[in-house]
Order: C-alpha cells, then sequence, then structure tokens
C-alpha cells in the first residue's frame, strides 16, 4: 500500500463549480498534512496546512480525519486559475507525497 | 519569506557524464534538506534526506554511488548524478527545512541525459 494516496482523476469542472479532492495516509503515526500545489514543471507550492479542527483559507477548506488516516480539500467557487495538481502531503520527519489529482477549469 | 535557490534549471548532458545540482537556502539556515524526483505524471518520490556535517540516508531503491549528495553546510547541499543515464532524465527538486521555517522547495532542475 502506498504511503499516500490520491485520486489522480483528472476532473473537469466549469467555473464556479464546487470540487473535492482526497487522500489516504497508511502511517497513523504521521505528524502533519499539507495540499500544495504544482503548476505543470513548477516546483510544488504551498497552500495551505491542515489542522484536526478543519481550517480555511478563502475559497480553500481542508479536513484531517486522523482516526481515518483521510484528508480532504474543498475548493469553493473555481476560477481558471485554480486549474494546477494538487498534492497531497503527509510529514512524519519528511515529507511524503500523494501522487496529485489533476483539477482543470474550463470557462 | 524562506527562499531555496537551486540551478541549474535545465540540464542537457551526454550519456556518461555527470551533473551536478546544487541547492541552497538563501536567508536561512537549513539543518536538513530533502531531494526529490520526479517523472512525468508521477508524484515526488523522496531520493535521500541530508543532514549538514553528516552522511545523507538514502531512501530504498536509490542507489547512494549514483546519486552523491553533499551538505557541508547550512546552506548549500549538492546532488551529483554520476554516470547519468537516459533513464535518469527526470525533475529533480530539493526541499530545504529550517528551524521553525518549515519546508520550501527549490524552483527544481529538468535534467535530460542524451
Amino acid at each position: 500500500r502506498k504511503e499516500v494516496e490520491q485520486d489522480p482523476g483528472p476532473f473537469n469542472v466549469p467555473e464556479g463549480a464546487t470540487v473535492a479532492f482526497n487522500c489516504t495516509y497508511s502511517n497513523s503515526a504521521s505528524q502533519s498534512f499539507f495540499w500544495y500545489r504544482q503548476d505543470c514543471r513548477k516546483e510544488p507550492k504551498l497552500l495551505m496546512s491542515v489542522y484536526s479542527s478543519g481550517n480555511e483559507d478563502g475559497r480553500f477548506t481542508a479536513q484531517l480525519n486522523r482516526a481515518s488516516q483521510y484528508i480532504s480539500l474543498l475548493i469553493r467557487d473555481s476560477k481558471l486559475s485554480d486549474s494546477a495538481t494538487y498534492l497531497c502531503v503527509v510529514n512524519n520527519n519528511d515529507m511524503r507525497f500523494g501522487a496529485g489529482t489533476r483539477l482543470t477549469v474550463k470557462p | 519569506g524562506a527562499v531555496v535557490s537551486q540551478h541549474p534549471s535545465w540540464v542537457i548532458c551526454k550519456s556518461g557524464t555527470s551533473v551536478k545540482i546544487e541547492c541552497r537556502s538563501l536567508d536561512f539556515q537549513a539543518t536538513t534538506m530533502f531531494w526529490y524526483r520526479q517523472f512525468p505524471k508521477q508524484s515526488l518520490m523522496l531520493m535521500a534526506t541530508s543532514n549538514e556535517g553528516s552522511k545523507a540516508t538514502y531512501e530504498q531503491g536509490v542507489e547512494k554511488d549514483k546519486f552523491l549528495i553533499n551538505h557541508a553546510s547550512l546552506t548549500l547541499s549538492t546532488l551529483t548524478v554520476t554516470s547519468a543515464h537516459p533513464e535518469d532524465s527526470s525533475f529533480y527538486i530539493c526541499s530545504a527545512m529550517g528551524q521553525a521555517r518549515g519546508y520550501t522547495f527549490g524552483s527544481g532542475t529538468r535534467l535530460t541525459v542524451v
């Protein structure tokens, strides 16, 4: 079983749609969790950290369920500029990446 | 904010030659640096973890004699791909961790071996 698993997509959605990504991780001792965004041929950039209580940053909401070892990212009111690959990242002294979920937002 | 400079951004080399990639933390001291490799349409795979002044820890399946990592100072780590072959063509990216700064990525190096 992979350490971090994500649905690879692709997700093709119209502008304004709400889209949700899921991620599961295998190491129950994992300490911290993140969502990164990676544009084509670029380095990943931190989108947001994920906290047990759930956290929101504008149109983005992240949730963590430690019991189920499950992380989610919700994007509301999708913009064209949201098109990218979203990486679920789990940290336990080093960062382990999911394979990423590709999102394309269309006009 | 924390900045990590990685160069070269891209390199094309002949099969059998060696390529050195540098990763520098510009405004903080990086106690730990990570090297990743990403093949097209795949995730970033951790290759090795290096701590300043000590030997790197390599992930299973990564040849330490082929991918030489040196972390001689708190601001510089290098990855040398020795005797590169076409199958080593990939996107290599470093990440640096400083105290209380979390992780910062370099901009990546696209290596093409011909």
